[in-house]
Formats: C-alpha cells, structure tokens, sequence
C-alpha cells in the first residue's frame, strides 16, 4: 500500500520563502507530483520528479530523495495568490494517491 | 485543446437514489481516474480505467462502479446514496494511465450533495 505524509497547514508572510515537506512510503514508485489546488477549484499540476535531486521551475522547485522516501516543495518570493492547498501525489502500482494536502495561508 | 470536462457540475440527490456522473478527458488520453474528496479524507482514490478495462480500484464499496466507453469517456455510478457520499467527484486523465509517471489531468468536478 501507500502511505504519504505531509503537515496540514503551514503560514508564510508575502515574499518570503516556504518549503512543504512530503514523506512517503510505498510499493511501486513512478514519480512523484505536486499539485496545487484553489479553495472550490480542481488540482493543478505544478511539478514532477522521478529521479534524485532538485527540478526548478520559476518560483516553485521539488526535490525528491527516492532512499529516503521524502520531497519537498520550496515556493519563492511568495505571493498572496500562492494561498492554497498544495498535494503530495505518488505514482506506482496502476495509481495515483494523494497526501492529505497542505493548507498554504500567505499573510500580508 | 479542450480539457477534461465533468458533467454536471452541481447536483443533489436524496438518500437512497443513484447519481451518474460524466467525464470526458482530454484527447488523445486513454486513461481515466477518479477520485473523492472530502474535507476529511483528502482526495481518495476511487478507480481507473484504461482502454475500457478497471485497471484499479481504491477500498471503496461496491455501491461505487464505473465503465469507459470506446471514445474513453467513462461514468462513475453511485447506487443507494447515503449522506456520506456528499463529496466533490473528480475525474482525472492521462496518456498512459496514472500510475505510470504520466501527469494527470482534472476537470472541474462534480459536486454532490446528498440530503
């Protein structure tokens, strides 16, 4: 089975930086993914890693150390927009599974 | 390209009866996923299916099923509604299906109130 961890919410102040953590265990591994996901809206694919090491896109990277079945997200320079829930998803064994997600709250 | 549409987006239903839901993925994608999230749960796994085959199931009841067609359109079916099942219904796409690496795709959701 799967199992993926992360905390449940996190605060951060406008321009700052915040890293998600995300812990997993499981039986099959073909990736892991972040998404993003609004109040009311459907998840957004933000990232993928399925190799060692830090994927960087504009503001937002994802590191992943497939060893010990840990990631994270790092959000830079961050923006009142970026207030959300953001889901550790693992993929392996014929699915996708979802952490609980973390609730994201930017303060001015 | 058009993304993955969920039909209808707003629907209550009383305890007892069925809902269908719909969802058509994005062109070209083979596999669609579902899932149910709840405030509680987060997104839970319900099942996918791939060139009109289950390929998964998550540990949900047998009162949830679904199909695909030829076209890779799919419905998921709830039967004998209870209050629990209130939830958002989301449908997810991919080329190659989700546990292969693929990204998945949502549509917009399906959001279902039992009263």
């Amino acid at each position: 089975g799967q199992n993926i961890d992360q905390p449940t919410e996190m605060t951060a102040t406008e321009g700052a930086i915040v890293q998600i953590n995300c812990t997993y265990q499981t039986s099959g591994f073909n990736g892991l993914f972040w998404y993003q996901q609004h109040a009311g809206e459907a998840p957004t694919f933000l990232s993928y890693n399925v190799l060692d090491g830090l994927e960087e896109k504009g503001r937002f990277s994802s590191f992943l150390s497939r060893s010990k079945g840990y990631s994270y997200l790092l959000l830079k320079e961050l923006q009142m927009k970026d207030s959300a829930s953001y889901l550790c998803a693992v993929s392996g064994n014929n699915d996708m599974r979802f952490g609980a997600g973390t609730r994201l709250t930017v303060k001015p | 390209k058009a993304g993955v549409t969920q039909t209808p987006r707003y629907l209550i239903k009383t305890r007892g009866q069925q809902v269908t839901l719909s969802c058509s993925p994005i062109s070209g994608h083979r596999s669609v996923s579902w899932y149910q999230q709840t405030p509680g749960q987060g997104l839970q796994f319900l099942f996918e299916y791939f060139s009109e085959t289950q390929r998964n199931k998550g540990n949900f009841p047998g009162r949830f099923s679904g199909r695909q067609f030829s076209n890779s359109r799919s419905e998921m079916n709830v039967s004998t509604l209870e209050l629990g099942d209130s939830a958002l219904y989301l449908c997810a796409s991919s080329l190659q299906g989700a546990g292969s690496g693929n990204t998945i795709y949502f549509g917009e959701g399906s959001w279902l109130t039992v009263v």
